[in-house]
């Protein structure tokens, strides 16, 4: 079963507002991931937080961590047109030798009109 | 660096042919993922190697599904033989100790 529940499932913003989207989990993890996916691509690798940090940034992007409430949190700020894609949360469990093993949500879209 | 490269990127075929979707990771990446993406299903771990050895194939639909990697260069996933319902992207992704994952473009299935 999927471990990451998102929401919103869709998100329709304009440009240069920001754009939250949430995601909770089910078990305990050693880290959270966001993956971005673009129309017809693969998924690519935004921003990781481990399970012992509360909040990370990198650019634009701000990602929570809430271990007591299994949620997170990703934000992205002054937004642009060419942010319009998929997002996906992903955990990765601590059972062991299951390093690296990731579990995917099923992903908030994200449209961003100019 | 190519990235995680998969072949085809485009797959038709009949129900009950045989269906072979072949990946090559980012060199030196010793994990190696298959996934499967639909849209009622969203994104599935099909199956995971680490060091060419299978770890967990529980997410593996049926027997109908196999997969290899005969050396760290090279993987592939076998339907056979192929139902409509098998109908997706495939993804394969790669990744090394501590580094997120990799991943290819897809190949999409389309079994008639």
């Amino acid at each position: 079963s999927q471990q990451g529940e998102e929401d919103p499932q869709a998100l329709s913003i304009q440009e240069g507002e920001n754009a939250t989207m949430n995601c909770s989990y089910k078990t305990s993890i050693n880290n959270l991931q966001w993956y971005r996916q673009n129309s017809g691509r693969g998924l690519v690798h935004l921003i990781l937080i481990r399970s012992n940090e509360r909040e990370k940034h990198s650019g634009r992007l701000r990602v929570t961590l809430d271990t007591s409430k299994k949620s997170s949190s990703l934000l992205i700020t002054a937004s642009r047109a060419a942010d319009t894609a998929s997002y996906f949360c992903a955990t990765e469990g601590v059972i062991y030798n299951q390093g690296g093993k990731l579990i995917f949500g099923q992903g908030t879209e994200l449209s961003v009109k100019p | 660096d190519a990235g995680v490269i998969q072949s085809p990127r485009h797959e038709v075929t009949e129900m009950g042919q045989e269906v072979t979707l072949r990946c090559k990771p980012i060199s030196g990446h010793n994990s190696l993922f298959w996934y499967r993406q639909t849209m009622m299903r969203g994104l599935e771990l099909l199956i995971y190697f680490n060091n060419n050895v299978p770890i967990d194939d529980s997410g593996m639909p049926e027997d109908r599904f196999s997969a290899k990697m005969p050396n760290a260069s090279f993987s592939t996933l076998k339907i056979q033989p192929s139902e409509p319902r098998d109908s997706a992207v495939y993804f394969c992704a790669s990744s090394s100790s501590n580094s997120p994952l990799h991943f290819g473009n897809g190949t999409r299935l389309t079994v008639t």
